[in-house]
């Protein structure tokens, strides 16, 4: 399966404990993106990738959450001291910059973070 | 305002019917737009993508931009209960950032 793969799937954890998830972009993609989506909602951009640069991050994303992307191909997410309003699907998207302007984004099947 | 609006719906309408779904944007300098489908549970996929005012067709989809009046639309023609899903609009914002609509829902009755 040459997509974006992400893991884990699924993640519950308790209330203030770190929490990482993983996503691996399509190989030859040196964009990366990763969105929070919640339940009615449209995806929520979070920050932008390009190779290993970190060139956009979201001004609501809290200190809690970084993310890093060390050698230009999979990105970590990590969420210090998680809070019931983390729970969300955590999704990461790749793409690869085309002429014209048509940036098609691929999506990864996305990890499910409960916080209890 | 939000920066991206949509109608969350749902829009139901039969099987073989036009299905028609909005979307505005708040930013004037927003130069390309893009419709993903996503189905219950699975993440989104592109469908459509314009940047030039008018209507660009593809198969059964057809989406018209008129930037004057900030309004994005996708156009579904016989509409197949397979296209039952949430239809979400995005639009770059910046140089890295995409903002994406709350979706709306689509219900194609068979």
């Amino acid at each position: 399966d040459t997509g974006v793969s992400q893991d884990p799937r699924h993640k519950i954890t308790k209330r203030g404990q770190n929490v990482t998830f993983r996503c691996d972009p399509i190989s030859e993609h040196n964009r990366l993106y990763w969105y929070r989506q919640t339940l009615g909602q449209g995806p929520e951009f979070l920050t932008y990738f390009q190779n290993e640069a970190q060139l956009e991050k979201s001004r609501l994303l809290s200190d809690r959450f970084s993310a890093e992307r060390p050698k230009g191909s999979f990105s970590t997410l990590e969420i210090q001291r998680t809070e019931q309003g983390d729970s969300a699907m955590y999704l990461c998207a790749s793409s690869t910059p085309v002429l014209g302007g048509r940036e098609e984004q691929f999506f990864g099947p996305g990890t499910r973070l409960t916080v209890l | 305002q939000k920066e991206v609006e949509q109608n969350s719906g749902p829009l139901s309408v039969p099987e073989g019917a036009i299905a028609s779904l909005n979307c505005t944007y708040s930013d004037r300098g927003s130069q390309s737009f893009f419709w993903y489908r996503q189905y219950s549970g699975k993440s989104p996929e592109l469908i459509m993508f314009i940047y030039s005012n008018g209507d660009k067709e593809d198969g059964r989809f057809t989406a018209q931009l008129n930037k004057a009046s900030q309004y994005v639309s996708l156009l579904i023609r016989d509409s197949q209960p397979s296209d039952s899903a949430t239809y979400l609009c995005a639009v770059p914002s910046g140089t890295y950032k995409y903002i994406f609509g709350t979706g709306t829902r689509l219900k194609v009755l068979a």
